[in-house]
């Protein structure tokens, strides 16, 4: 089983709409949760770091957490051209400081 | 914000050179450094992680004798590429946690190798 898995593929949205990525994670110590946004040929910018179960909202944005389930998850609220990228799910394994990133999730919000 | 940078952006260099990429962490103390490599429409791949006073530790399968990394201090990092040949060819990223976070790992705009 791999450490972090998104398994969807490509996402096209039209321009407006909410785009919504799902990521689930193996290792149930896990502590820290994040999401990257990389554009091609640029490297990834941390969009949302979540600890805790629940929601968090920042700005067009909103990460979900469930430990339970070991499921992250994120929304995109009123998707814009400039979100067309591909978003990285990234989980922090217990007693471990490096990232474990799943393959990515391409996103294509369609004007 | 937390702001990391490398230097320099591009480099093209002749096979069998050394280069030698920089990453600072501008407005943060990074104890620890990631240096990743990725190749086109590939994931990203972790070659190494350096704490800043200690010797790297290198992932499966990455040289450590090819790619030499120093940390010498807590907002500078340093990987270079020794004898590189053209299958080093990559695109090498750093990162860096922010001390007092939660391993926030903040990316450097990352540095484009091409060796000929």
């Amino acid at each position: 089983q791999k450490e972090v898995e998104q398994n969807s593929g490509p996402l096209s949205v039209p321009e407006g709409a909410i785009a919504s990525l799902n990521c689930t994670y193996s290792d149930r110590g896990s502590q820290s949760f994040f999401w990257y946004r990389q554009y091609s040929g640029k490297s990834p910018e941390l969009i949302m770091s979540i600890y805790s179960n629940g929601d968090k909202e920042d700005g067009r944005f909103t990460a979900q957490l469930n430990k339970a389930s070991q499921y992250v998850s994120l929304l995109i609220r009123d998707s814009q051209p400039s979100d067309s990228a591909t978003y990285l799910c990234a989980v922090t394994p217990e007693g471990n400081n490096r990232l474990a990133f799943g393959k990515g999730n391409q996103v294509v919000v369609i004007p | 914000g937390a702001v990391v940078s490398q230097h320099p952006s591009r480099v093209i260099c002749k096979s069998g050179t050394s280069v030698k990429i920089e990453c600072r962490s501008l407005d943060f103390q990074a104890t620890t450094m990631f240096w990743y490599r990725q190749f086109p429409k590939k994931s990203l791949m972790l070659m190494a992680t350096s704490n800043e006073g200690s010797k790297a530790t290198y992932e499966q399968g990455v040289e450590k004798d090819k790619f030499l990394i120093n940390h010498a201090s807590l907002t500078l990092s340093t990987l270079t590429v020794t004898s590189a040949h053209p299958e080093d060819s990559s695109f090498y990223i750093c990162s860096a946690i922010r001390a007092g976070t939660y391993n926030e790992q903040f990316f450097g705009p990352g540095t484009r190798l091409t060796v000929l």
